[in-house]
């Protein structure tokens, strides 16, 4: 039952390097999410999509760019890594049936900027 | 923005005493969801909640949507040790999830 994977577990980057943050479901979800996570503080969505090929902008976008070329498979990039990025980056996924379906999500992705 | 106030922050409470936490909201939410955090894993989820006047439970843990749909609780009920995380309201239309600040629940045996 692997449900939401997420790799790396950790990373540290440098200012200005890019990566990209892996997340991968198997439960045939359609909708899938990013969040970050910062210390002290609920999680924040950053992009979600509803389907393969479709993509949009959650509460805090700015920074990041994401793609969903298949229904598993949710990519999240950070094009010039910035102090500022410095979180826990979660993914999550839910089913179409019905709205406002609760989310199941991966581990966690620790990135650190310095 | 849609803002969502959870208290309190953090509690310390003796096994098995019950436990109580809310979250209000100045939005409406058409769905509210109580999630549990471990230390380095993702939310859980713990109760969903659909309708307004909604009381829902789950084992040990009783959760009721506000019938203002602006506000949720979460009760735990003769807490034990394995309760000890963080415990997340978020609030929910469509896409838009919305999270609490969470209540750090620590229990001493």
């Amino acid at each position: 039952n692997a449900g939401v994977t997420q790799t790396p577990k950790f990373r540290i980057l440098k200012i200005g390097q890019s990566m990209t943050l892996q997340c991968t479901q198997d439960m045939n979800h359609n909708y899938m999410y990013w969040y970050r996570q910062d210390p002290g503080m609920g999680l924040k969505l950053i992009y979600y999509s509803v389907g393969a090929g479709i993509t949009d902008k959650g509460e805090v976008p700015n920074g990041y760019n994401v793609s969903r070329s298949t229904t598993e498979d949710f990519p999240l990039r950070l094009e010039l890594a910035a102090p500022s990025q410095t979180s826990v980056y979660f993914c999550a996924s839910s089913s179409m049936r019905g709205v406002s379906q609760p989310q199941h999500f991966g581990d966690g992705t620790r990135l650190s900027i310095l | 923005g849609q803002q969502l106030n959870q208290s309190p922050q953090s509690m310390f409470i003796q096994e098995g005493e019950d436990v109580s936490m809310n979250c209000t909201s100045s939005s409406i939410f058409n769905t509210w969801l109580w999630y549990k955090q471990d230390p380095g894993e993702g939310p859980v989820l713990l109760i969903a909640l659909y309708k307004a006047g909604e009381l829902t439970s789950n084992g040990r843990l009783t959760a009721q949507f506000g019938i203002t749909r602006k506000d949720s609780f979460l009760n735990i009920s003769a807490s034990i040790p394995s309760d000890v995380g963080i415990y997340f309201c978020a609030g929910q239309n469509n896409n838009d999830m919305r999270f609490g600040a969470g209540t750090r629940l620590t229990v001493k045996p």
